[in-house]
């Protein structure tokens, strides 16, 4: 899996709470990316960065966040989770802007 | 507005023959276009991709066919086989601004023994 982790894998929580995704690559690779997965959509890319501490909106970026202090580490926060923010979310690292690799994804489910 | 469009939800084909799944888009500044795999519970994984200086690029059995004037590609399996059953995604970007793909919905794909 090109040396990609997301974590939790799975994780359930409440409309209102805040939520954050981790993604840990060991490739020292220079982008990395969050997308999310939803049935008739495909995967749409939310955020993603061009290096420590770079990052730019991708199309759907509304109600989430992303930090990057370290090559290795991308995270994704939802601030006040939305039950429309119920989905599956995959991270993806590239050394050059494509092709991007993806990490097995973390399934989110906002009651 | 979905600028990549894979119109058939599904596609059902038998072990040894060819698999086609299509995909169109809109946006005439595409010019990098992928196909990804994705089974169950794993991530997409990469396939193969073509840039838009050519019409045809081929990997072992996949080959990808792209005629821009159409704004269609196609992904060709040959032969198929049950391992291949998955669900597959188009993509496409801008290469100027290559992070950002953008993908199609996905075809299911099941191929029979």
């Amino acid at each position: 899996d090109a040396g990609i982790t997301q974590s939790p894998r799975h994780k359930v929580t409440e409309t209102g709470t805040p939520v954050t995704l981790r993604c840990h690559q060991t490739e020292n690779h220079r982008y990395m990316y969050w997308y999310r997965q939803d049935p008739g959509h495909g995967l749409r890319l939310i955020h993603y960065s061009y290096g420590v501490k770079d990052t730019d909106k991708g199309e759907v970026s509304d109600g989430y966040s992303v930090s990057r202090s370290k090559t290795e580490d991308f995270l994704l926060t939802l601030e006040s989770a939305t039950s429309s923010q119920t989905s599956v979310y995959f991270c993806a690292i590239s050394e050059s802007p494509t092709p991007q690799h993806f990490g097995d994804g973390t399934r989110l489910s906002i009651l | 507005d979905q600028q990549v469009k894979q119109n058939s939800p599904s596609l059902s084909v038998q072990e040894g023959r060819i698999s086609i799944l299509n995909c169109d888009y809109t946006n005439s500044m595409f010019d990098y276009f992928l196909w990804y795999k994705k089974y169950p519970a794993e991530g997409p994984t990469f396939l193969i991709s073509i840039s838009s200086i050519k019409d045809k690029n081929e990997d072992g059995r996949f080959t990808v066919f792209l005629n821009k004037s159409a704004k269609h590609l196609s992904l060709h399996i040959v032969p198929s086989q049950p391992g291949d059953s998955a669900v597959y995604f188009c993509a496409a970007s801008v290469t100027e601004y290559g992070n950002k793909l953008v993908f199609g919905a996905g075809t299911i794909l099941r191929v029979k023994s």
